[in-house]
C-alpha cells in the first residue's frame, strides 16, 4: 500500500517569511495530493491539491509542488500571517482509490 | 459550497453505554463517507468507508460490531460507539466525496468523545 512520509514535524516561521513543507510517497500509481490545514479541535481543511498531470498550482500565497519522478511533493506559503499556524497534512491516493492515505503532519507556528 | 457537519461536537458518556455520531453533508449528496480517529499530535486512520445503501467497509483492526455505521441516505452517515469504554475517547471526524470520481475529501469538524 501507499506510504506517506511528511517533514519536518514542527516549523516556525517568522511571519512574512515562507515556509515549505514536504512529503515523499511510495507508490508510483498515486495521482492525486491534496494538503489539509488543521486548527486545534477542528476538522482539516482543504486548501490545495494538485493531480499528476500538472507540476505546479497555485492558489494566492499557497502554492504545490510535485516531481512524479522523486515521488515528492511539496506545499509553499508565502508571506506568512499568524492566522497560518496550524497543522498541516500532505495525503496521496492512485487513480481509482477513494481512500487517501495521509502524512504525519506539521505543526506550523508563525512568529508575530 | 461542500459543507460537511458533525453532531455532536463533544459528547461524554460512561462506560458501557453507546453514542451516536452524525455526519452530513449540507451542500451536496455524498455517495461516499469516510469515517476518522485521531488521537491527540497525531495524524488521522482510517476507520472505515461508508457507501449509501450498503454495508460499511471497515479497516483492518477496526471492530465493526464495536463501530457501527449506517449510510442510509445521500446526505447522512451515522458512527454509533457501541458498549463504549475509555480507550474508545478521540477525536472522530468524517469526511465525504462531493460525487462518483470525484478525488476531493471535505472534512466535517470532528466529534470529541469522552468515555468516562
Amino acid at each position: 500500500g501507499e506510504n506517506v512520509e511528511q517533514h519536518p514535524s514542527t516549523l516556525s516561521v517568522q511571519e512574512g517569511d515562507s515556509a515549505v513543507i514536504k512529503c515523499t510517497y511510495s507508490d508510483s500509481a498515486s495521482n492525486y495530493f491534496p494538503w489539509y490545514k488543521q486548527e486545534l479541535g477542528k476538522g482539516p481543511q482543504l486548501i490545495i491539491d494538485i493531480r499528476s498531470n500538472v507540476g505546479e498550482k497555485k492558489d494566492q500565497r499557497i502554492a504545490v509542488t510535485l516531481n512524479k519522478t522523486a515521488k515528492h511533493f511539496s506545499l509553499h506559503i508565502t508571506e506568512t500571517q499568524p492566522e497560518d499556524s496550524a497543522v498541516y497534512f500532505c495525503a496521496a491516493t492512485p487513480f481509482g482509490n477513494e481512500k487517501l492515505t495521509f502524512g504525519t503532519g506539521t505543526r506550523l507556528t508563525i512568529i508575530p | 459550497g461542500a459543507v460537511v457537519s458533525q453532531h455532536p461536537s463533544r459528547v461524554i458518556c460512561k462506560s458501557g453505554t453507546s453514542v451516536k455520531i452524525e455526519c452530513r453533508s449540507l451542500d451536496f449528496q455524498a455517495t461516499t463517507m469516510f469515517w476518522y480517529r485521531q488521537f491527540p499530535k497525531q495524524s488521522l486512520m482510517l476507520m472505515a468507508t461508508s457507501n449509501e445503501g450498503s454495508k460499511a467497509t471497515y479497516e483492518q483492526g477496526v471492530e465493526k460490531d464495536k463501530f457501527l455505521i449506517n449510510h442510509a441516505s445521500l446526505t447522512l452517515s451515522t458512527l454509533t460507539v457501541t458498549s463504549a469504554h475509555p480507550e474508545d475517547s478521540s477525536f472522530y471526524i468524517c469526511s465525504a466525496r462531493t460525487g462518483q470520481g470525484a478525488r476531493e475529501q471535505y472534512f466535517g469538524p470532528g466529534t470529541r468523545l469522552t468515555v468516562t
